[in-house]
């Protein structure tokens, strides 16, 4: 089945520095990669939608300069969260678009998640 | 009005209870629709698509209402480890995006 690994799993780093998390899809091409944000006991919140090649469609909310998202090659997205503080502790989850196969319409997997802790 | 909506439980079952969540979708034109399960602090993980004419995966069935605007999620003989967030996402493929619900938690109990 399809795979999405993301790297790393967790992650604690000091204010002010900047963080890159990697999201790969590992069997298939990926155009389009989402990133997600999950607050403890919250639901999923869409950050970004990334697509190769081109800029990355931030919802609403959501800084462009402080979650940087590159989408350089049709199997890996990056999320860079730059000068990171303590509010942006998180869990960073991405995830990637299947197209068609065996299942009906479009199927999105998910990597396994990053913790990023700020201190 | 939210395009995904559920209700965020908990909903607390026995075990080998039968257990059903409902979603609503407020966009006609969405064309893709899943479940999908969470459990603590991990991704979330593909459980069934939803197709037109409904579908069953063992213990789980799925259903679709478009009249409504609802999926379905039906948990038969309910086990511990069914225990966990479900998740109902739905597609509109005319824009590209996938909508999640906030998550229902099922707590099933011995």
């Amino acid at each position: 089945g399809a795979v999405v690994s993301q790297h790393p799993s967790w992650v604690i780093c000091k204010s002010g520095t900047s963080v890159k998390i990697e999201c790969r899809s590992l069997d298939f091409q990926a155009t389009t990669m989402f990133w997600y944000r999950q607050f403890p006991k919250q639901s999923l919140m869409l950050m970004a939608t990334s697509n190769e090649g081109s800029k990355a469609t931030y919802e609403q909310g959501v800084e462009k300069d402080k979650f940087l998202i590159n989408h350089a090659s049709l199997t890996l997205s990056t999320l860079t969260v730059t000068s990171a503080h303590p509010e942006d502790s998180s869990f960073y989850i991405c995830s990637a678009e299947a197209l068609g196969r065996r299942y009906y319409g479009n199927t999105i997997y998910f990597g396994e998640g990053s913790w990023l802790t700020v201190v | 009005r939210k395009e995904v909506e559920q209700d965020p439980g908990p909903f607390n079952v026995p075990e080998g209870a039968t257990v059903a969540f409902n979603c609503t979708y407020s966009n006609s034109a969405s064309q893709s629709f899943f479940w999908y399960r969470q459990d603590c602090r991990k991704e979330p993980k593909l459980l069934m698509s939803v197709y037109s004419s409904g579908n069953e995966d063992g213990r789980f069935t799925a259903q679709l209402n478009r009249a409504s605007q609802y999926i379905s999620l039906l948990i038969r003989d309910s086990k511990l480890s069914d225990s966990a967030t479900y998740l109902c996402v739905v597609n509109s493929n005319n824009f590209n995006k996938f909508y999640f619900g906030s998550g229902t938690k099922l707590n099933v109990k011995p």
